[in-house]
């Protein structure tokens, strides 16, 4: 059973403190691994996709990277509009276009 | 403006009451899901249409059906609604040359009692 599991479940950061979420998969082919981002009242946006284990990719103060059995989302320097529940899902070669998310990491980043 | 529309913003049913949850994009994506979204259990997905007049079973199907007569139309229906279907349901589209990215509308709230 593919399986998607993030950490911290909640993270609270004074602003300028970097950190780095977790995101740790089991899956039987991964297509794909993709970071959301959640703001309270609002569906998730996208933010990256990565597809390959040493695979890169930054978003301002954001940096995914991905290794075969785990996803890291680094964030620098944060500001208090970082603050958000951030989502990781794995899209499983063979399973069509569906995506199995983990439960999200709640980022408080306090001024 | 181009993207995903939801209705109803929130509702309020009776157990055993039938709920048609309205979802609509104008960006001509092929793909569309169905997802709900509980604490703690993150978001799952019931239903999903690769292309008008095709459907697919998601992880959590059950009490729930879905149809998809055009691109644009996507709508989720619980036949009987019980107080376990009480979540919040986002409706999401991909295109199917970028299928890697879905977007995702607003959200809507639905409380079964």
């Amino acid at each position: 059973e593919d399986q998607v599991t993030q950490s911290p479940e909640a993270l609270r950061l004074q602003e300028g403190e970097s950190s780095s979420l977790n995101c740790s998969y089991t899956v039987s082919g991964l297509r794909g691994l993709f970071w959301y981002r959640q703001d309270p009242g609002k569906g998730p946006e996208f933010l990256f996709t990565l597809y390959s284990a040493g695979e890169e990719k930054e978003k301002e103060r954001l940096k995914a990277t991905l290794t075969k059995k785990e996803s890291f989302l680094h964030i620098t320097a944060p500001k208090p509009e970082d603050s958000a529940t951030y989502l990781c899902a794995v899209q499983v070669s063979g399973s069509a276009r569906q995506l199995t998310f983990g439960s999200g990491t709640q980022l408080t980043v306090l001024p | 403006i181009a993207g995903i529309t939801q209705a109803p913003t929130s509702q309020i049913l009776a157990a055993g009451r039938r709920m048609t949850l309205r979802c609509t994009q104008d960006m001509r994506h092929n793909a569309m899901y169905w997802y709900r979204q509980d604490l703690g259990l993150g978001l799952r997905l019931i239903h999903y249409s690769n292309t008008a007049g095709t459907t697919g079973k998601g992880e959590v199907p059950d009490g729930y059906s879905v149809s998809r007569a055009n691109t644009d139309d996507f709508p989720l229906t619980l036949a009987s609604a019980v107080p376990s279907q009480t979540s919040v349901y986002f409706c999401a589209s991909s295109d199917s040359s970028r299928e890697d990215e879905q977007f995702f509308g607003p959200g809507t709230r639905l409380t079964v009692l």
